[in-house]
Protein backbone atom coordinates (compact mmCIF):
# COMPACT_ATOMS: atom_id res chain seq x y z
CA UNK A 1 0.00 0.00 0.00
CA UNK A 2 0.86 3.58 -0.27
CA UNK A 3 2.66 5.58 2.31
CA UNK A 4 4.59 8.16 3.49
CA UNK A 5 6.90 8.70 6.52
CA UNK A 6 7.56 11.69 8.28
CA UNK A 7 10.28 9.78 10.79
CA UNK A 8 10.49 13.21 13.29
CA UNK A 9 7.41 14.27 15.47
CA UNK A 10 9.03 17.31 16.69
CA UNK A 11 12.62 19.26 15.77
CA UNK A 12 13.71 22.34 17.40
CA UNK A 13 16.48 24.47 15.90
CA UNK A 14 18.17 27.69 16.61
CA UNK A 15 16.90 30.98 14.48
CA UNK A 16 19.82 31.14 11.37
CA UNK A 17 20.42 27.50 11.49
CA UNK A 18 20.11 25.06 8.58
CA UNK A 19 16.89 22.54 8.46
CA UNK A 20 16.25 19.47 7.24
CA UNK A 21 12.76 17.80 7.28
CA UNK A 22 12.72 13.81 6.42
CA UNK A 23 10.09 12.20 4.28
CA UNK A 24 10.06 8.53 3.23
CA UNK A 25 7.66 7.55 0.82
CA UNK A 26 6.51 3.87 -0.54
CA UNK A 27 5.13 3.93 -3.68
CA UNK A 28 5.16 1.49 -6.87
CA UNK A 29 5.18 3.70 -9.42
CA UNK A 30 6.57 7.33 -10.09
CA UNK A 31 5.67 9.71 -7.22
CA UNK A 32 3.82 12.82 -7.36
CA UNK A 33 5.67 14.36 -4.16
CA UNK A 34 4.35 17.51 -1.87
CA UNK A 35 5.92 19.70 0.84
CA UNK A 36 2.76 21.86 2.83
CA UNK A 37 2.84 23.78 5.95
CA UNK A 38 0.15 24.48 8.54
CA UNK A 39 0.72 26.79 10.76
CA UNK A 40 -1.34 26.75 13.63
CA UNK A 41 -5.35 27.28 13.58
CA UNK A 42 -4.99 27.18 9.65
CA UNK A 43 -4.94 25.20 6.72
CA UNK A 44 -2.28 23.37 4.53
CA UNK A 45 -0.23 26.21 2.21
CA UNK A 46 2.26 24.37 -0.85
CA UNK A 47 5.35 24.82 -0.70
CA UNK A 48 6.83 23.06 -3.32
CA UNK A 49 6.43 20.06 -5.32
CA UNK A 50 8.07 17.89 -7.92
CA UNK A 51 6.54 15.86 -10.47
CA UNK A 52 9.69 15.53 -12.82
CA UNK A 53 12.53 16.50 -14.27
CA UNK A 54 15.44 18.12 -11.72
CA UNK A 55 15.28 16.34 -8.74
CA UNK A 56 16.18 19.42 -6.56
CA UNK A 57 13.26 21.90 -6.54
CA UNK A 58 12.69 25.39 -5.06
CA UNK A 59 9.94 26.00 -3.31
CA UNK A 60 8.44 29.65 -1.47
CA UNK A 61 9.86 30.99 1.17
CA UNK A 62 13.20 29.54 0.73
CA UNK A 63 12.78 26.06 1.15
CA UNK A 64 13.39 23.23 -1.08
CA UNK A 65 13.54 19.55 -1.51
CA UNK A 66 15.17 16.37 -3.31
CA UNK A 67 13.87 13.83 -4.73
CA UNK A 68 16.37 10.98 -4.57
CA UNK A 69 14.71 7.65 -6.21
CA UNK A 70 17.01 5.00 -4.53
CA UNK A 71 15.98 6.38 -1.31
CA UNK A 72 12.77 7.05 -1.71
CA UNK A 73 13.31 9.98 -0.22
CA UNK A 74 12.36 13.37 -0.59
CA UNK A 75 13.42 15.84 1.76
CA UNK A 76 12.79 19.50 2.96
CA UNK A 77 15.67 21.90 3.63
CA UNK A 78 16.08 25.56 4.07
CA UNK A 79 19.76 26.92 4.86
CA UNK A 80 18.92 29.49 7.61
CA UNK A 81 15.53 28.96 8.87
CA UNK A 82 13.50 32.45 10.67
CA UNK A 83 11.15 32.42 13.75
CA UNK A 84 8.65 32.98 11.38
CA UNK A 85 9.12 29.11 10.05
CA UNK A 86 7.52 28.03 13.07
CA UNK A 87 4.83 25.26 12.21
CA UNK A 88 3.65 22.03 11.49
CA UNK A 89 5.18 21.08 7.88
CA UNK A 90 3.43 17.89 5.83
CA UNK A 91 4.76 15.71 2.95
CA UNK A 92 2.68 14.60 0.42
CA UNK A 93 2.52 11.69 -2.53
CA UNK A 94 0.20 11.78 -5.09
CA UNK A 95 -0.82 8.10 -6.30
CA UNK A 96 -2.78 6.35 -8.56
CA UNK A 97 -4.31 7.83 -12.14
CA UNK A 98 -3.10 11.47 -12.67
CA UNK A 99 -1.81 11.33 -9.08
CA UNK A 100 -5.72 11.75 -7.68
CA UNK A 101 -5.44 10.52 -4.19
CA UNK A 102 -2.64 12.55 -2.16
CA UNK A 103 -2.20 10.43 0.88
CA UNK A 104 -0.11 12.80 3.63
CA UNK A 105 2.82 11.92 5.66
CA UNK A 106 2.05 12.43 10.14
CA UNK A 107 4.00 15.64 9.89
CA UNK A 108 7.09 17.25 11.60
CA UNK A 109 6.30 20.36 14.11
CA UNK A 110 9.13 22.77 13.64
CA UNK A 111 9.97 24.91 16.74
CA UNK A 112 12.44 27.78 16.44
CA UNK A 113 15.18 28.30 19.15
CA UNK A 114 15.37 32.57 19.86
CA UNK B 1 -12.13 34.78 -4.40
CA UNK B 2 -13.54 32.58 -2.34
CA UNK B 3 -11.18 29.61 -3.27
CA UNK B 4 -12.49 26.26 -1.04
CA UNK B 5 -14.95 27.27 1.28
CA UNK B 6 -16.56 24.72 4.29
CA UNK B 7 -19.27 24.79 6.41
CA UNK B 8 -19.77 24.89 9.37
CA UNK B 9 -16.50 25.66 10.67
CA UNK B 10 -17.87 24.52 14.43
CA UNK B 11 -20.08 21.76 15.25
CA UNK B 12 -20.59 19.86 18.45
CA UNK B 13 -22.79 16.50 18.45
CA UNK B 14 -24.04 14.08 20.33
CA UNK B 15 -23.22 10.39 19.92
CA UNK B 16 -25.57 8.97 17.48
CA UNK B 17 -26.59 12.21 15.57
CA UNK B 18 -26.50 12.63 12.02
CA UNK B 19 -25.02 15.56 10.14
CA UNK B 20 -23.48 17.04 6.90
CA UNK B 21 -20.61 19.22 5.99
CA UNK B 22 -20.41 21.04 2.80
CA UNK B 23 -17.61 22.20 0.94
CA UNK B 24 -18.06 24.21 -2.50
CA UNK B 25 -15.31 25.49 -4.52
CA UNK B 26 -15.28 28.38 -7.09
CA UNK B 27 -12.37 27.06 -9.30
CA UNK B 28 -14.62 24.62 -11.37
CA UNK B 29 -11.97 22.07 -10.02
CA UNK B 30 -12.47 18.22 -10.64
CA UNK B 31 -10.72 16.57 -7.39
CA UNK B 32 -12.32 17.34 -4.79
CA UNK B 33 -11.18 15.54 -1.39
CA UNK B 34 -12.08 15.10 2.50
CA UNK B 35 -9.67 14.66 5.50
CA UNK B 36 -9.35 14.43 8.88
CA UNK B 37 -6.95 15.90 11.07
CA UNK B 38 -5.78 14.42 14.31
CA UNK B 39 -2.64 14.97 16.67
CA UNK B 40 -0.08 12.84 15.88
CA UNK B 41 -2.14 11.61 12.68
CA UNK B 42 -1.34 14.02 9.95
CA UNK B 43 -4.21 14.28 7.68
CA UNK B 44 -5.71 11.27 6.45
CA UNK B 45 -7.88 10.79 3.48
CA UNK B 46 -11.22 10.18 4.20
CA UNK B 47 -12.81 10.05 0.67
CA UNK B 48 -12.34 11.25 -2.64
CA UNK B 49 -13.93 12.24 -6.05
CA UNK B 50 -12.33 12.60 -9.55
CA UNK B 51 -15.40 14.13 -10.98
CA UNK B 52 -19.16 14.80 -10.64
CA UNK B 53 -20.82 12.06 -9.82
CA UNK B 54 -18.02 10.46 -9.06
CA UNK B 55 -16.64 9.30 -5.40
CA UNK B 56 -14.27 7.05 -4.00
CA UNK B 57 -13.08 6.14 -0.67
CA UNK B 58 -9.74 7.05 0.78
CA UNK B 59 -7.30 5.59 4.11
CA UNK B 60 -10.18 5.82 6.67
CA UNK B 61 -13.52 5.88 5.07
CA UNK B 62 -15.22 3.73 7.42
CA UNK B 63 -18.57 5.67 9.23
CA UNK B 64 -18.47 8.24 6.08
CA UNK B 65 -20.39 8.90 3.52
CA UNK B 66 -20.23 11.50 0.58
CA UNK B 67 -22.01 13.06 -2.17
CA UNK B 68 -21.00 14.74 -5.29
CA UNK B 69 -23.98 15.78 -7.20
CA UNK B 70 -22.83 19.49 -8.63
CA UNK B 71 -19.54 19.63 -9.52
CA UNK B 72 -18.38 22.30 -7.10
CA UNK B 73 -19.80 21.07 -4.46
CA UNK B 74 -18.78 17.68 -1.89
CA UNK B 75 -20.80 16.44 1.08
CA UNK B 76 -19.57 14.68 3.98
CA UNK B 77 -22.08 12.45 6.09
CA UNK B 78 -21.72 11.03 9.36
CA UNK B 79 -24.79 9.06 9.54
CA UNK B 80 -24.21 8.02 13.09
CA UNK B 81 -21.59 10.24 15.04
CA UNK B 82 -19.31 8.92 17.54
CA UNK B 83 -16.59 10.22 19.87
CA UNK B 84 -13.43 8.60 17.45
CA UNK B 85 -15.21 11.01 15.16
CA UNK B 86 -14.36 13.91 16.90
CA UNK B 87 -11.68 15.86 14.53
CA UNK B 88 -10.63 18.67 12.23
CA UNK B 89 -12.02 17.95 8.59
CA UNK B 90 -10.35 19.75 5.52
CA UNK B 91 -11.84 19.88 2.15
CA UNK B 92 -9.59 20.54 -0.74
CA UNK B 93 -9.80 20.84 -4.33
CA UNK B 94 -7.36 20.21 -7.54
CA UNK B 95 -8.07 21.39 -11.23
CA UNK B 96 -7.32 17.56 -11.96
CA UNK B 97 -6.85 17.62 -15.66
CA UNK B 98 -3.18 17.24 -14.55
CA UNK B 99 -1.21 16.99 -11.61
CA UNK B 100 -1.25 19.68 -9.59
CA UNK B 101 -1.80 21.59 -6.22
CA UNK B 102 -4.45 20.71 -4.17
CA UNK B 103 -6.38 23.74 -2.18
CA UNK B 104 -7.45 23.73 1.18
CA UNK B 105 -10.35 25.06 3.14
CA UNK B 106 -9.86 26.43 6.18
CA UNK B 107 -11.34 23.28 8.32
CA UNK B 108 -14.07 22.40 10.03
CA UNK B 109 -14.08 21.69 13.74
CA UNK B 110 -16.43 18.83 15.11
CA UNK B 111 -16.81 17.60 18.62
CA UNK B 112 -18.65 14.45 19.00
CA UNK B 113 -20.08 14.10 22.65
Amino acid sequence: AQSVTQPDIHITVSEGASLELRCNYSYGATPYLFWYVQSPGQGLQLLLKYFSGDTLVQGIKGFEAEFKRSQSSFNLRKPSVHWSDAAEYFCAVGVGSSASKIIFGSGTRLSIRP
Amino acid sequence: NAGVTQTPKFRVLKTGQSMTLLCAQDMNHEYMYWYRQDPGMGLRLIHYSVGEGTTAKGEVPDGYNVSRLKKQNFLLGLESAAPSQTSVYFCASSPGTTVDTIYFGEGSWLTVV
